[in-house]
């Protein structure tokens, strides 16, 4: 079965860093685009970043140079490790698989990060 | 960086109704990398609607999507009470997706 399981949500004060997982399973991590997707509470879906199949690496402009995304195959699992967090990053936090660039065709359930102090 | 703008905001409509649910692109977006999705509270966003009208897996033929360029459409042909839902459509294009910001569809 195709799934995706985030882990590693939770409570960090500002300035703060996280380490989110999101384990797969039914189909290899490093064989298609992956990428994180965020919803600030009551909010609409803000794409974060994406890893190409080839290792390439994207991030919107509110996270990058803060959040890095990687995979590691050996465990097939998606990382994204939050780094100099900010009040305005809490959200729940999805992964996503890509079909195969443009759609996410299959969504894990999301894990909350909420930064406060 | 394209920006999406969804109309209505909300929706309310009676069973057997008939939806629809526009996005509109600041900039032309190419038909392969449009799509549109469904969510439901405390849920994962699902994906309905692919390049644009391609149905994903699973997904009842009553929803449909068209459009090209800067005006997409999703539509609901027969509402049924499940479908109480926020619809999100998303774009691809240079290593970025954006979403617009939904629109609320309301059962009566």
């Amino acid at each position: 079965e195709v799934q995706l399981v985030e882990s590693g949500g939770g409570l960090v004060q500002p300035g703060g860093s996280l380490r989110l997982s999101c384990a797969v399973s039914g189909f290899t991590v490093g064989s298609t685009y992956m990428s994180w997707v965020r919803q600030a509470p009551g909010k609409g879906l803000e794409w974060v970043s994406v890893i190409y199949s080839g290792g390439s690496t994207f991030y919107a402009d509110a996270v990058k140079g803060r959040f890095t995304i990687s995979r590691d195959t050996s465990q097939n699992t998606l990382f994204l490790q939050m780094n100099s967090l900010r009040a305005e990053d809490t959200a729940f936090y999805y992964c996503a698989r890509h079909k195969p660039k443009a759609a996410l065709d299959i969504w894990g359930q999301g894990t909350m990060v909420t930064v406060s102090s | 960086e394209i920006v999406l703008t969804q109309s209505p905001a909300t929706l309310s409509l009676s069973p057997g109704e008939r939806a629809t649910l526009s996005c509109g692109a600041s900039q032309s977006v190419s038909s392969s990398y449009l799509a549109w999705y469904q969510q439901k509270p405390g849920l994962a966003p699902r994906l309905l609607i692919y390049d644009a009208s391609s149905r994903a897996t699973g997904i009842p033929d009553r929803f449909s999507g068209s459009g090209s360029g800067t005006d997409f459409t999703l539509t609901i042909s027969r509402l049924e009470p499940e479908d109480s839902a926020v619809y999100y459509c998303q774009q691809y294009g240079s290593s970025r997706w954006t979403f617009g910001q939904g629109t609320k569809v309301e059962i009566k």
